[in-house]
């Protein structure tokens, strides 16, 4: 069965450093990847979404993400952290050729920004 | 940017109970999703619903639940018979027809207590 892991429950990082949310995913092909994020009060926003191509994705927000086919990966990254950057991030993933609502998504990482 | 719009944002019931969640999707969409998030565990998929009919439903979209889209505007999810396990933040979600510029939006969600 399709799963999406997010290995970190929460991380702390300071205002200013550079960030690494990591997601696996466990599907016979490559599907549709996805990160979202949730801050306080707040529905899931879309950062960035990887289908084919290019396999480093930008997003908003100055976000990117990496596709690594061969670790079943997509990492999200950002090389400097505002204190805005405060939130949860989830990871999610869709069947290839499937529906694109029907997503799986990861448990959550907890992003705390330190001043 | 337009906002899919839920209410209310916390709703108490007692084990038993029928409840009706509403979301308001954005206008021009076709597509409309819920999901639900018990504490502590992942964002779950449960229905998908497109031309006045579900098009996917997961496993846990049992004959207690239905949705509805009773007029253009209203999207709507009910529980007949509330368990204590139904207790979650529900989301409802639109998008435009699959594509590769679809993207899911998301409300802020509704948190059901079942007591």
């Amino acid at each position: 069965a399709q799963s999406v892991t997010q290995p970190d429950i929460h991380i702390t990082v300071s205002e200013g450093a550079s960030l690494e949310l990591r997601c696996n995913y466990s599907y016979g092909a490559t599907p549709y990847l996805f990160w979202y994020v949730q801050s306080p009060g707040q529905g899931l926003q879309l950062l960035l979404k990887y289908f084919s191509g290019d396999t480093l994705v930008q997003g908003i927000k100055g976000f990117e993400a990496e596709f690594k086919r061969s670790q079943s990966s997509f990492n999200l990254r950002k090389p400097s952290v505002h204190w805005s950057d405060a939130a949860e991030y989830f990871c999610a993933v869709a069947p290839y050729g499937g529906s694109q609502g029907n997503l799986i998504f990861g448990k959550g990482t907890k992003l705390s920004v330190k001043p | 940017e337009p906002e899919v719009t839920q209410t209310p944002s916390h709703q108490v019931t007692q084990m038993g109970q029928e409840v009706i969640l509403r979301c308001v999707p954005i206008s021009n969409h076709l597509y409309f999703y819920w999901y639900r998030q018990i504490l502590g565990q992942k964002v779950e998929f449960l229905v998908s619903f497109y031309n006045n009919e579900i098009s996917e439903k997961s496993e846990i979209f049992d004959d207690q639940f239905s949705v509805e889209r009773p007029d253009g505007s209203n999207f709507t999810l009910k529980i007949r018979s509330t368990k204590l396990e139904d207790s979650a933040m529900y989301f409802c979600a639109s998008s435009e027809p699959p594509g590769f510029s679809e993207k899911l939006f998301f409300g802020s969600g509704t948190q059901l207590s079942v007591l």
